[in-house]
């Protein structure tokens, strides 16, 4: 069974570094999505892409986060620099065109600032 | 409006009991209803959905029950198992406008007990 694919699984770094995040999603996939996971809370919309290009990054701290997907396949989620309150879990999902509600999680990257 | 409230936070059912939980949403242009299962250090996995022209819907010991004029609806979970420990979210899917959005709750944890 096609499966998103993330990595690192786990990360920890300091506050000011720079980390960044790898997606895969599932073969012929269009769209994907970043969403960052607080513990005890829902997903949270980060950034979505339609291939290549970006269509809602409204919630996405501009300032330090920045996400790209060059050939419209896999993507990288960068924080730099990370803050103690970007402590989270990372997911990234995604769907095909015709069913775009039909959303594939990834496993996620747990991220820890310290 | 974009909001999905979820209840309980957390849910203490005995092995065989039923789990119900319970969400509600303001947005009518919210047109697909997912509920998704989350074990710890995992991302979150598609367990069941429904649409609004449906009032409930059937996968094993899973059930969405719809109510369109209330705008709520919940999962049971019959002849609850240990195996389904896990934490769960409501979802709802924006589709409008350049972006379509999918609005999470703020998830329940269910603990069955043998």
């Amino acid at each position: 069974e096609a499966e998103v694919a993330q990595s690192p699984r786990y990360k920890i770094t300091e506050k000011s570094q720079a980390v960044a995040f790898w997606c895969d999603p599932i073969s012929g996939h269009a769209t994907l999505y970043w969403y960052r996971q607080i513990l005890g809370q829902g997903p949270e919309l980060l950034v979505q892409f339609q291939d290549e290009s970006v269509v809602d990054d409204s919630q996405l701290p501009k300032d330090r986060f920045s996400a790209e997907r060059l050939k419209g396949v896999d993507s990288t989620l960068k924080i730099q620099p990370a803050e103690l309150g970007d402590s989270a879990m990372y997911l990234c999902a995604s769907s095909s065109g015709g069913l775009a509600e039909l959303q594939y999680f990834g496993p996620g990257t747990r991220l820890t600032v310290t | 409006q974009q909001q999905v409230k979820q209840s309980p936070q957390s849910l203490i059912v005995q092995k065989g009991g039923i789990s119900i939980i319970n969400c509600a949403y303001e947005n009518t242009a919210f047109d697909y209803f997912p509920w998704y299962q989350q074990f710890p250090g995992k991302g979150p996995a598609l367990l069941i959905a429904i649409r609004p022209d449906v009032s409930e819907k059937k996968e094993g010991r899973f059930t969405i029950s719809f109510n369109k004029s209330a705008k709520q609806f919940s999962l049971h979970i019959m002849d609850s198992q240990p195996g389904d420990s896990a934490t769960y979210f409501c979802a709802a899917y924006h589709r409008g406008g350049a972006t379509n959005k999918l609005i999470f709750g703020t998830g329940t944890l269910l603990a069955v007990q043998p």
